[in-house]
């Protein structure tokens, strides 16, 4: 299967502590975003990539909050000092086109003790 | 107030119904959509992409979009208890790279 790829699936940590995931999109897509799902909310957007430059960030990113994309391919989002409120479902999606289709992986949940 | 609206439910309907999911939106300056399923504790699925007003179909599923209302729907022919999931829709507009969401509408199809 070559659709979007995010690791861990699940991450359980202590307030206080940074944490990484990591995305690999579809192959051949140059887009790529990162969004943050609360429970019975919908996706909030949170930084956007076009191949390795980071084109747009959300408010919502704060300065404990990073992301990189080092040579266009996959890309890692870093929290760094966590906080009880960080606790969500962060997901990756990709897109071969700007306003395309965004197909989406099957997210990394992360739990902030 | 929000700028995608979207009905959070339940909507509860018995197998083989046509269900009937919207969204409402303030900003007329989008121009595409899509339709997301998503089950508990999983990735949203993309389910249909359209571009400005009109309907689409694929398979039992179709979207119309109606720019004027700023309203838009999902239609599901022949729900099957496999449809219960969060439906989610979300819209953007051309100079922006992301999409705005709705807060999603969970169906429940019983058989």
């Amino acid at each position: 299967d070559t659709g979007v790829s995010q690791d861990p699936r699940h991450k359980i940590t202590k307030r206080g502590q940074n944490v990484t995931f990591r995305c690999d999109p579809i192959s051949e897509h140059n887009r790529l975003y990162w969004y943050r799902q609360t429970l019975g909310q919908g996706p909030e957007f949170l930084t956007y990539f076009q191949n390795e430059a980071q084109l747009e960030k959300s408010r919502l990113l704060s300065d404990r909050f990073s992301a990189e994309r080092p040579k266009g391919s996959f890309s890692t989002l870093e929290i760094q000092r966590t906080e009880q409120g960080d606790s969500a479902m962060y997901l990756c999606a990709s897109s071969l086109s700007e306003i395309g289709e965004l197909f989406f992986g099957e997210g990394s949940r992360l739990t902030v003790l | 107030q929000k700028e995608v609206e979207q009905d959070p439910g339940p909507l509860s309907v018995p197998e083989g119904a046509i269900v009937s999911l919207n969204c409402t939106y303030s900003n007329s300056a989008f121009q595409y959509f899509m339709w997301y399923r998503q089950y508990s504790r999983k990735g949203p699925e993309l389910l249909m992409y359209t571009y400005s007003s009109g309907n689409k179909e694929d398979g039992r599923f179709t979207a119309q979009v109606d720019k004027s209302s700023k309203y838009i729907s999902l239609f599901i022919r022949d729900s099957q208890p496999s449809d219960s999931a969060t439906y989610l829709c979300a819209m953007s507009r051309s100079g922006t790279y992301k999409y705005i969401f709705g807060t999603g509408t969970r169906l429940k199809v019983l058989a």
